[in-house]
């Protein structure tokens, strides 16, 4: 465990159900993030919040809703997904200017 | 072109041998990050460099900022440092981070 903890680590839908990625973390830090890696792919920034507050959205579709209650929990909401959103999710966090990022294990996600 | 390159993309050597793994940038950035992947996805933060040079164990990161390029050495490679190694930037200004494709290591007996 890294600090970072990630619910489900596998996740298959199909494309008219809706879903929620979890990502919490007890680390006291202050900055959250999604990332998505596609086969093939380097792994993308989809959202950063710092303070619970969205900083950064990274021209991600509608379809991906990202939720910050606070600053140790994340949610990343999905609907009407489209197979080529299949990918591993990851989270992340970190304190603004600190050593590094803690990564969560991710969810695999398929959409048939 | 992507912003973070990597090579090689695919690595195999044999335990014991001395790795480097290259990553060249071609954007302003506050800090350079080396990151490794073990099959199943976990990512760990192996380092973070802004100058200079760090050394953890048998791991080494060098940055040369003029060049804008770093190396990522492993000195008495074991089939236990078989993983992806995937460089990252954080841009100037900006909060996430930018990465590269990855280099694939295998490390045989």
């Amino acid at each position: 465990e890294t600090g970072v903890t990630q619910t489900p680590r596998h996740l298959v839908m199909g494309m008219t159900n809706k879903k929620s990625l979890k990502c919490e973390q007890h680390l006291g830090h202050n900055a959250m993030y999604w990332y998505k890696q596609s086969a093939k792919k380097p792994l993308e920034l989809m959202f950063v919040y710092n303070f619970k507050e969205q900083t950064e959205n990274n021209s991600v579709p509608s379809r991906f809703s990202p939720e910050c209650p606070n600053s140790s929990h994340l949610f990343l909401h999905l609907h009407t997904l489209q197979p080529e959103d299949s990918a591993l999710y990851l989270c992340a966090s970190n304190n603004p200017g600190g050593r590094g990022y803690t990564f969560g294990s991710g969810t695999r996600l398929t959409v048939v | 072109k992507n912003e973070v390159e990597q090579s090689p993309q695919n690595l195999t050597a044999q335990e014991g041998e001395f790795i480097t793994i290259n990553c060249s940038y071609s954007v302003g950035i506050s800090a350079l990050h080396w990151l490794q992947q073990h099959p199943g996805g976990g990512i760990v933060s192996l380092f973070m460099l802004s100058s200079g040079k760090k050394k953890h164990g048998r791991l080494i990161a060098t940055i040369n900022i003029q060049e804008k390029h770093s190396s990522l050495h492993i000195t008495a490679s074991h089939p236990r440092d078989s993983a992806v190694y995937i460089c990252a930037v954080r841009k100037g200004g900006a909060d996430g981070l930018t990465f590269g494709k990855g280099t694939h290591l295998i490390i045989q007996p």
